[in-house]
């Protein structure tokens, strides 16, 4: 069975670009969820979707937003990116809500 | 107030020893889970091992055990026989219900452990 995949595994964009990070979660998941990772903050969560419906968010500005496809794939885009956006960028996916999460290696993002 | 607490930033371990990492957590529901993830250096977040609030035995996973202290709140993961490729970073996390009755999972800032040949 497949794991999690996010592509890309990186990206460099500069200030005031756009940027869109694609999650695959495991078959049969339908619930994906975004962190994001920083030397300072942590591991802070972003959102999470599940069958399409965005169920829950984070403490972040507008400019990050999410969406789920039918068949459990998920994106993310932040746009005017800002130098404090670059990050590791984490999906997780569950097949269930209290079921544990399964991560995938992640999209490291560099803004310049 | 911190949901969950990793106390010890860095550790380091004799490779064969065991090691216990520590976490606190803080919450006000009863029905909650616990859970610990590995960091290696290339950034996917790898499951170790699970413990739920009502779950009274310890879990364990192979060289991984949870030592649960419900009254305490902590979840300590205790590594035995240390490898060389436990050299990573480790997260405590759980999961609980927010308002909206949907699961928030919060994690800790992480224990950088390395094991010493």
């Amino acid at each position: 069975k497949a794991g999690v995949t996010q592509t890309p595994r990186y990206l460099i964009k500069t200030r005031g670009q756009q940027v869109t990070l694609s999650c695959s979660p495991i078959s049969g998941h339908r619930s994906v969820s975004w962190y994001q990772q920083t030397p300072g903050q942590g591991l802070q969560f972003l959102f999470e979707y599940f069958s399409e419906t965005q169920r829950n968010k984070g403490n972040f500005p507008g400019r990050f937003s999410g969406r789920q496809f039918s068949n459990s794939r998920s994106e993310m885009n932040v746009s005017t990116l800002e130098l404090g956006d670059s990050a590791l960028y984490l999906c997780a996916s569950s097949s269930t809500v209290n079921e544990k999460l399964f991560f995938g290696s992640g999209t490291q993002l560099s803004v310049l | 107030a911190q949901k969950i607490t990793q106390t010890q930033p860095g550790m380091f371990v004799q490779e064969k020893e065991a090691v216990t990492l520590d976490c606190t957590y803080d919450t006000s529901d009863q029905s909650y889970g616990l859970f610990w993830y590995k960091q290696p250096s290339s950034g996917e977040m790898i499951f170790l091992i699970y413990q739920g609030s009502y779950d009274e035995q310890n879990a364990t996973e192979g060289r991984y055990s949870l030592n649960f202290q419900k009254a305490r709140k902590s979840a300590n993961l205790v590594i035995s026989a240390s490898q060389l490729g436990d050299s990573a970073m480790y997260f405590c996390a759980m999961r609980e219900l927010d308002s909206g009755g949907y699961q928030k999972v919060t994690f800790g800032t992480g224990t950088k452990l390395q094991v010493i040949p």
